[in-house]
């Protein structure tokens, strides 16, 4: 069964520039969480998908959007993007049952550069 | 909101040596918890899993334990091994039902051949 794939996975941009990441979550699973971890503040929550409705959304601003797809497929999109966005991006995906009942499992992130 | 701690933020010790990584939660009231690895710029890869009912899991090598009462977790890896090394990181999920996780800061281990 394949894993969670993200793609591209590595990325440089410039201040000011938009980028658009994407997530393929493990056969299945209706549940795309995705998170921002930079070696300042750790691991942190950016929203969750299931069934194409953004079920929770962590402490993010509005420049931070995403979206999923009938086949469960999602994409997280960064518009104005500041030095500070720089991070490895991370998706999860699981089944969906909420309350973190069950394992997550990551895909290898998406590694962004900003300049 | 909760906050999760790990202690020690580094730890290195030579190879066979038995280890106790430390989780502390504020929230006691946890639905479960999970600890994951992470390789050096890689995603992270679920090690265990353990609910709320339960006191210990195991896994190979690895053994957790959860005190619910007292916030903590406590992940125990024997014999340990140069590809142990990784940083380990603790998660507990949002208490108000969402599926998102809040993560602890993490334990960079190195284990010395």
């Amino acid at each position: 069964k394949a894993g969670v794939t993200q793609t591209p996975r590595y990325l440089i941009k410039t201040r000011g520039q938009q980028v658009t990441l994407s997530c393929s979550p493990i056969s299945g699973h209706r549940s795309v969480s995705w998170y921002q971890q930079t070696p300042g503040q750790g691991l942190q929550f950016l929203f969750e998908y299931f069934s194409e409705t953004q079920r929770n959304k962590g402490n993010f601003p509005g420049r931070f959007s995403g979206r999923q797809f009938s086949n469960s497929r999602s994409e997280m999109n960064v518009s104005t993007l500041e030095l500070g966005d720089s991070a490895l991006y991370l998706c999860a995906s699981s089944w969906g049952r909420g309350r973190g009942q069950e394992t997550q499992y990551f895909g290898p992130g998406t590694r962004l550069l900003v300049l | 909101k909760q906050e999760v701690t790990q202690i020690p933020a580094a730890l290195s010790v030579p190879e066979g040596e038995n280890l106790v990584l430390n989780c502390s939660f504020t929230d006691s009231a946890i639905y479960n918890l999970q600890w994951f690895r992470q390789d050096p710029g890689k995603g992270l890869t679920s090690l265990l899993l353990i609910q709320s009912s339960q006191r210990e899991q195991t896994s190979g090598r690895l053994n957790a334990s959860l005190d619910k009462s007292s916030g903590r977790s406590t992940l125990y890896i024997a014999a340990s091994q140069p590809g142990d090394s990784a940083t380990y990181l603790c998660a507990v999920p949002d208490q108000t039902g969402a599926n998102n996780l809040f993560f602890g800061t993490g334990t960079r281990l190195t284990v010395i051949p």
